[in-house]
């Protein structure tokens, strides 16, 4: 049964200190999202990856978020230093992306990592 | 620019009563239109989507939604609620050609017993 991967699923930590959280996509889909999800703003794009380039991350605060894919079968979102505001959960979601001239725009979600920054 | 509106926060039926789940779109251009679920505590899954072909969308679980251009609408419908049903929906629009999902606000699904 193929699906989206996310550790931890959850995650507390001090405030200042590095967060790093980690996804794996279904293998074979070549784009992958991370979303935020709060309670004021509902969810947010973050970033996406096509076949591993970034591709959009205007969703990112630069000065403290990273987001990268080592290789196809990881992707990482990483919070240094982490603020209270940044408690959150965190979606990653992966999909087929184009398909010959064709587009497939179904993503697929993980079940999330629920961040608390103290 | 796309956009979707959700029209109910909440939206409280009985069990065993039709649903109807209210989404607007904006969109330059040609809209794909998806519904997603998420049960408390869960990732989000897809109900449904549209992507130009058939206006009237089967999804899993009883539901469908139905495309009205003339509308900009992409209502959310079931026949007959169930207790499984309670969650939150979310209604989704992209371009068609463009990857990025843009969500709505979401709608809590309450089901009365």
């Amino acid at each position: 049964d193929a699906r989206v991967t996310q550790t931890p699923r959850h995650k507390v930590t001090e405030m200042g200190q590095e967060v790093t959280m980690r996804c794996q996509p279904i293998l074979g889909h070549n784009t992958v999202f991370w979303y935020r999800q709060t309670m004021m703003q509902g969810l947010e794009l973050l970033a996406y990856f096509r076949n591993r380039a970034p591709l959009d991350d205007s969703g990112m605060p630069k000065d403290r978020f990273s987001a990268e894919m080592p290789d196809a079968t990881l992707a990482t979102l990483k919070i240094q230093p982490s603020e209270p505001r940044d408690s959150a959960v965190y979606f990653c979601a992966s999909g087929l992306g184009f398909v010959g001239q064709d587009i497939n725009t179904e993503a697929f979600f993980g079940q999330g990592t629920r961040l608390t920054v103290v | 620019a796309q956009s979707v509106t959700q029209l109910d926060s909440h939206v409280s039926v009985s069990e065993g009563t039709p649903v109807l789940l209210r989404c607007n779109y904006s969109s330059s251009y040609s809209p794909s239109l998806f519904w997603y679920v998420q049960h408390p505590n869960k990732g989000l899954q897809l109900l449904l989507k549209y992507t130009s072909a058939a206006t009237l969308v089967k999804g899993i679980n009883g539901f469908e939604a139905e495309f009205k251009k003339s509308e900009t609408s992409f209502h959310l419908t079931k026949p007959s609620a169930h207790m499984s049903d309670a969650a939150e929906y979310f209604c989704v629009v992209s371009i068609f050609g463009n990857e990025k999902l843009t969500f709505g606000t979401g709608t809590r699904l309450t089901i009365i017993p």
